[in-house]
């Protein structure tokens, strides 16, 4: 499973987009990039997935650059209520279906 | 929109006694795990469970640790005799057929073991 690197933490003010970039060096072929956000004492909650170029839901969009071996989460106009951590994960369902976490970024957005 | 459910959202117990939580799937999952997160640290895998066995485990996953899914909608976790380092957020989360990592989660149980 490909390790991912992403900033401990971030400060934003509301109304800002927001952009959380992750590093993922030994991305494989068949994997896919998964965000996920959790909230203080909730489950984490998926937000976003893609394979390459350029993903968007009504959350989020995932930029995804050529070599695969970055990407980045985009929030658009964040508010008060995006204050979470963001966990970038990467991975296939294949046989290994958990998914490993690093520590994610921790959004505070001020207002 | 359906959800994942778990109860107890908080449970207390003495080290050495048995815990059950248990877990209520979205109904059209086919893959079914548990996790933990202990406070302030990483969500770390336990379980992976498909077709009514283990699929993977984790070597957090000892023999203290089991899973079963007794009738086909309940999935439980069961801790025989517990220790003060179990004591966590534990998150049931399940998943379709299609795979590649959206995997839904429930609220939590806190477990507290004193």
């Amino acid at each position: 499973l490909a390790k991912t690197t992403q900033p401990i933490s971030m400060d934003s003010y509301e109304g800002q987009e927001v952009n959380i970039t992750c590093s993922h060096n030994n991305i494989a072929t068949n994997d896919y990039i998964t965000w996920y956000q959790q909230f203080p004492s909730q489950g984490p909650r998926f937000i976003i997935q893609g394979y390459k170029t350029k993903v968007t839901n009504e959350v989020a969009s995932l930029f995804i650059p050529a070599d695969r071996k970055s990407s980045t989460l985009s929030l658009p106009r964040v508010s008060l209520s995006d204050t979470a951590v963001y966990y970038c994960l990467v991975g296939n369902a294949g046989n290994n279906r958990k998914l490993i976490w690093g520590l994610g970024t921790s959004l505070a957005v001020n207002p | 929109e359906p959800e994942v459910t778990q109860t107890p959202s908080h449970q207390v117990t003495q080290m050495g006694q048995e815990v059950i939580l248990r877990c209520v799937p979205i109904s059209n999952h086919l893959y079914f795990y548990w996790y933990r997160q202990i406070l302030g640290q990483k969500v770390e895998f336990l379980v992976s469970f498909y077709n009514n066995e283990i699929s993977e485990k984790s070597e957090i996953f000892d023999d203290q640790f089991s899973v079963e899914r007794p009738d086909g909608s309940n999935f439980t976790l069961k801790i025989r005799s517990t220790k003060l380092e179990d004591s966590a957020m534990y998150f049931c989360a399940g998943d379709r057929d299609r795979g590649q990592g959206e995997q839904f989660f429930g609220p939590g149980t806190r477990l507290t073991v004193l």
